[in-house]
């Protein structure tokens, strides 16, 4: 059962620009929400999260907006970097963490 | 800190064999928990422990199975191999339990191939 859901599999970015990462969830339980990165080879790194008391968590170049009614969260990262290329997981927690299929992102020099 | 190890990283297995794969948290962590990663599925959750008590688990069948040591370190096994089997497993270990809004963090996983 996916209670976490990452629609786009993919998405590619110029150098400078805004990414938007998206992701919806069906579970009303969960109420802790994060996103993390994976390179290749190496676990997933824990990047953000966001209570589900908030609707917005901002980390330097990254910010995670929270939509409860939508059950809907995104991740904009701003401005994009060669660096941030990888996959990004988001995952919900209530008794524990799902994660979505993961988006894979490519910022183009 | 050490981070999160997983041994071995790679793993190669025949069908019906029965695997076991190793996790040590990072240090002063009580709650380990394990994902298998396949392409298109993400992360999959297979079971949490904490404080050697295995607190949630996943639609996986039995043939999954884990347990948690007194010094937090995680062993999962896995019985009868299929070749569906084959995929990433990640531990990944939080200082409390993840329903309590603590962040996982991850191993680099050990990567299991079953012919």
């Amino acid at each position: 059962d996916q209670q976490v859901k990452q629609n786009s599999p993919s998405l590619s970015v110029q150098e400078g620009r805004i990414s938007i990462l998206n992701c919806d969830y069906t579970n009303s339980m969960f109420d802790y929400f994060l996103w993390y990165k994976k390179y290749p080879a190496e676990g997933p790194t824990f990047l953000i999260s966001i209570s589900s008391i908030k609707d917005k968590n901002e980390d330097g170049r990254f910010t995670v907006f929270l939509n409860k009614s939508a059950k809907h969260l995104s991740l904009h990262i701003v401005p994009s970097q060669p660096g941030d290329s990888a996959v990004y997981f988001c995952a919900a927690s209530a008794d524990d963490m799902r994660f979505g299929a993961g988006t894979r992102l490519t910022v183009k020099p | 800190k050490a981070g999160v190890t997983q041994t071995p990283r790679y793993l190669i297995k025949t069908r019906g064999q029965q695997v076991t794969l190793s996790c040590s948290p990072i240090s002063g962590h009580r709650s380990v928990s394990w994902y298998q990663q396949t392409p298109g599925q993400g992360l999959q959750f297979l079971f949490e422990y904490f404080s050697e008590t295995q607190r949630n688990k996943g639609n996986f069948p039995g043939r999954f199975s884990g347990r948690q040591f007194s010094n937090s370190r995680s062993e999962m096994n896995v019985s009868t191999l299929e070749l569906g089997d084959s995929a990433l497993y990640l531990c990944a270990s939080s200082e409390d339990s993840p329903r309590n809004n603590s962040p996982l963090h991850f191993g680099n996983g050990t990567r299991l191939t079953v012919t």
